[in-house]
């Protein structure tokens, strides 16, 4: 059974371009969440998707937005990038996203913005 | 603003050693406790979720324990081998559909 995969693995972007991520997760699994990781934060969650419907939404700004298709694979786009935007996303999936499920993660996008 | 603390933030132990770290949570409207181990260059891999007061859950070496009325949990390591080495973190979950909230992790480093 294949894992959660992300795409691509590193990123390289300049200040106020755009950047979409792609999670594909694991088969039969509807529910695909997105976290960001910075140095000194832990994971920060942004957004959960289940089936192609945003249920839940972090604290972030409005550039930071997702979608979902109906193979349950997902996207993030980040529009007018920021410096501060350089993290590692990762991107989890499970079954239906109930809060007793485990998590299965992908291995990240890290993302670099000069 | 919900916050979940860990502690220590990092740890040091010769292989041998038993070690236990700690995470904190605001235990109002806990739903559900989740503990993850993410070794170096790998993914965050689930070890246990939690929703029980009083809960235990055991796989190997590593076990956990819940205390939703005083909002802690902590998580054992017994014997610890180097391939334990990775930074252990806990989420907590405020209601059934809840986003997981990630304290900031304990770096455990075990040395042979």
């Amino acid at each position: 059974k294949a894992g959660v995969t992300q795409t691509p693995r590193y990123l390289i972007k300049t200040r106020g371009q755009q950047v979409t991520l792609s999670c594909s997760p694991i088969s039969g699994h509807r529910s695909v969440s997105w976290y960001q990781q910075t140095p000194g934060q832990g994971l920060q969650f942004l957004f959960e998707y289940f089936s192609e419907t945003q249920r839940n939404k972090g604290n972030f700004p409005g550039r930071f937005s997702g979608r979902q298709f109906s193979n349950s694979r997902s996207e993030m786009n980040v529009s007018t990038l920021e410096l501060g935007d350089s993290a590692l996303y990762l991107c989890a999936s499970s079954f239906r996203g109930a809060a007793n499920e485990k998590l299965f993660f992908g291995s990240g996008t890290q993302l670099s913005v000069l | 603003i919900l916050n979940v603390e860990q502690s220590p933030q990092s740890l040091h132990v010769q292989e041998g050693d038993s070690t236990n770290f700690t995470c904190s949570f605001p235990s109002s409207n806990f739903y559900a406790l989740h503990w993850y181990r993410w070794e170096t260059a790998k993914s965050p891999e689930a070890l246990f979720v939690m929703t029980l007061n009083g809960d235990e859950k055991k796989k190997g070496r590593i076990s956990a324990t819940l205390n939703t009325k005083e909002g802690y949990s902590y998580l054992y390591i017994k014997g610890s081998q180097p391939e334990d080495s990775a930074t252990y973190l806990c989420a907590s979950v405020y209601n059934q559909g809840g986003k997981l909230i990630f304290g900031q992790g304990t770096e455990l480093s075990v040395k042979p």
